[in-house]
């Protein structure tokens, strides 16, 4: 069973940073891009950016509302992708969920971040 | 960066059909923007629905379809159930650059 499990959500000060981390299950991660995606509360999705795999390179693209203050990694031995959030502000306030894309199509239950004074 | 549209809101009765659109302002949509298609239920989590234009998950009902329609790409729910009530999203690939449309609020009523 495919599962996706967000982490390292909570309450930041603008101006702020946070790391979420995504452990992924039943799958071949190391083979799989993964994909960031918020939403606002009571608002649409927004695509944050996607990391490669390491065979693809291991790069990462980026929305342009995060471009240059978000960053993707991932850790292969540990199954997991990481969102580093800088620079935060109030806007940046959602649920940030990670999703496997391709043919999978698998999402995480999300994890909230809160930017606030 | 380019702007997807979708119609805010729309409304079909039961049994009925309808489509949803997801366009480009950068022109017409083709496959090569590999179209999305998600559903999201009050307080859940998204479900990807169709991927790369026209195929199906194995938890896809197979009354939803994807295709491209007059310069974009569109959902097509034939047969509308109460439980497809719901807000559907889609996202179009711009040299791998995702952008996501505004979302259509879909009542079956």
């Amino acid at each position: 069973e495919v599962q996706l499990v967000e982490s390292g959500g909570g309450i930041v000060e603008p101006g702020g940073s946070l790391r979420l981390a995504c452990v992924a299950s039943g799958f071949s991660f190391s083979n799989t891009w993964m994909d960031w995606v918020r939403q606002a509360p009571g608002k649409g999705l927004e695509w944050i950016g996607r990391i490669r795999s390491k065979a693809a390179g291991g790069t990462a693209d980026y929305g342009a509302p995060v471009k240059g203050r978000f960053t993707i990694s991932r850790d292969d031995s540990r199954d997991t992708v990481y969102l580093h959030l800088s620079s935060l502000n109030t806007e940046d306030t959602a649920v940030y969920y990670c999703w496997t894309g391709g043919s999978m199509g698998y999402w995480g239950q999300g994890t909230l971040v809160s930017v606030s004074s | 960066q380019a702007v997807v549209t979708q119609e805010p809101s729309l409304t079909v009765s039961p049994g009925g059909t309808v489509t949803l659109t997801c366009g480009s302002s950068t022109g017409a949509v083709t496959s090569g923007h590999i179209p999305y298609w998600f559903q999201q239920k009050p307080g859940q989590v998204p479900k990807t629905l169709i991927y790369e234009t026209i195929n199906k998950f194995s938890w896809t009902p197979a009354r939803f379809s994807g295709s491209l329609l007059g310069g974009k790409a569109a959902l097509t729910l034939s047969g509308a159930q109460p439980e497809d009530e719901a807000d559907y999203h889609c996202f179009l690939s711009y040299s791998g650059i995702l952008v996501f449309g505004g979302g259509t609020r879909l009542t079956v009523l």
